[in-house]
């Protein structure tokens, strides 16, 4: 069965950087792409880019270029999203999501975090 | 990259059949036979419905349905029950090994 669980809440101030862990279980890490989506309060879903395990690849949506980095440590099957330079629409649940390897499409999704940005 | 176009609310009473549509372009819905659905409860985190435009992962019920026409694609719910009653995402594939997703349609059963 697959887990992916995330890291706690974070509050940070307005500049600064956050990065949240997504540790997966009950399939191995470097099969499936990683798939990094953020949801604003009371907002819909926003696609933010995904990271191949294997390989360390990453495709960013063009939004968030130059702010995000993705990366993952395989030996402890944990992936990561790092936000920088952090404004108040930053304020959102990230959630990681394990890509299908049906089609393009998410079957996975961890328990979200809450990042809130305020001063 | 533009969020795919949903209706902000669609509603319906038990037992009826509803249609939730989604429209896009030609970069991306209507370029792709890779539209999917996710259903999210309050507080939940979204849960795959539809994939391919009209296939079911094992264990969702047979009551959602998915389908396109041009750039538009739309899921249809029958039997509508209360436990329907989500938000509702689309998202497809939009080339480059890029996603994009609906602005999403709450549902409501009467």
């Amino acid at each position: 069965q697959v887990h992916l669980v995330q890291s706690g809440a974070e509050v940070k101030k307005p500049g600064a950087s956050v990065g949240v862990s997504c540790k997966a279980s009950g399939y191995t890490l470097t099969g499936y792409y990683m798939h990094w989506v953020r949801q604003a309060p009371g907002q819909g879903l926003e696609w933010m880019g995904w990271i191949d395990p294997n390989s360390g690849g990453t495709n960013y949506a063009q939004k968030f270029q130059g702010r995000v980095t993705m990366t993952r440590d395989t030996s402890i099957s944990t992936a990561y999203m790092e936000l920088s330079r952090l404004t108040s629409d930053d304020t959102a649940v990230y959630y990681c999501a394990r890509d299908s390897p049906i089609a393009a499409a998410v079957d996975s999704w961890g328990q979200g975090t809450l990042v809130t940005v305020s001063s | 990259q533009s969020a795919l176009t949903q209706p902000a609310s669609v509603s319906g009473s038990p037992g009826q059949s509803i249609t939730i549509s989604c429209t896009g372009t030609s970069s991306d819905v209507g370029s792709y036979n890779l539209v999917s659905w996710y259903q999210q409860h309050p507080g939940k985190a979204p849960k795959l419905m539809i994939y391919e435009g009209s296939k079911r992962p094992s264990g969702v019920s047979n009551r959602f349905s998915g389908s396109k026409s041009g750039n538009t694609a739309s899921l249809t719910i029958s039997g509508l029950q209360a436990e329907d009653e989500a938000d509702y995402y689309c998202c497809s594939y939009a080339g480059s090994s890029t996603l994009v997703f609906g602005t999403g349609t709450k549902v409501t059963v009467l």
